[in-house]
């Protein structure tokens, strides 16, 4: 079994509706939890990152943490077509860590 | 700004053969790092390097050899390479340990396939 499991899709939207996506985990050590933006054929960049339990919001992005399910969100509002990529989560056991453990991705396409 | 630079871009390899997959970052990041993402695996952390001088094995090393001579670069070998070593492979770097503060800037990536 994975440590980390998220469903890899592929999710298709249409322009406006709101996103969600998940991932799964099994360490309950895991403190720290990221996303991550995969547009095609170029490398992650991080979008939300977030400590231990509860919400972040930064924009039409809320990153949601449930560590008593070990259960991790993402959910997109508004969505647009530049939206369009694959998102990955990702999380380690602490701050400033060099160990990062991803899913496998969720490949998301907005349809205008 | 070039961030981190991989190459080459795409490169065809026949099984036993070696190469090495060149990293460099003009960010002065202490912290280097190499990924390899397959389908339906997600990104796994094969070496990493915390500075010039030093570096550890991450998820699946075996396979792989790294060095870290310079803060700027670090470079990935492949020793005699087999087809399960086809996959895209990732460099990243990282002012200091992985935070908000210090994230993880990837490079666009070298598709490597072993025939």
């Amino acid at each position: 079994q994975k440590e980390v499991e998220q469903d890899p899709g592929p999710l298709s939207v249409p322009e406006g509706a709101i996103v969600s996506l998940n991932c799964t985990y099994s360490n309950s050590a895991f403190q720290y939890f990221m996303w991550y933006r995969q547009y095609s054929r170029k490398g992650p960049e991080l979008l939300m990152y977030t400590y231990s339990s509860g919400n972040k919001e930064d924009g039409r992005f809320t990153a949601q943490v449930d560590k008593s399910s070990k259960y991790i969100s993402l959910f997109i509002r508004d969505s647009q077509p530049s939206d369009s990529a694959t998102y990955l989560c990702a999380m380690t056991l602490i701050q400033g860590a060099q160990k990062l453990v991803f899913g496998q991705g969720t490949r998301l396409t907005i349809n205008p | 700004n070039a961030g981190v630079t991989q190459t080459p871009k795409f490169q065809v390899l026949k099984t036993g053969q070696s190469m090495t997959l060149q990293c460099a970052q003009d960010m002065n990041h202490e912290y280097m790092s190499w990924y390899r993402q397959d389908p339906g695996m997600g990104l796994r952390l094969i070496h990493y390097s915390v500075g010039a001088g030093i570096t550890d094995q991450g998820e699946v090393p075996n396979g792989y050899n790294v060095s870290r001579s310079t803060t700027e670069d670090f470079p990935l070998r492949l020793l005699s390479a087999a087809p399960s070593q086809t996959s895209v492979y990732f460099c990243a770097s990282s002012y200091s340990g992985i935070n908000n503060n210090s994230p993880l800037h990837f490079g666009n990536g070298t598709r490597l396939t072993v025939t």
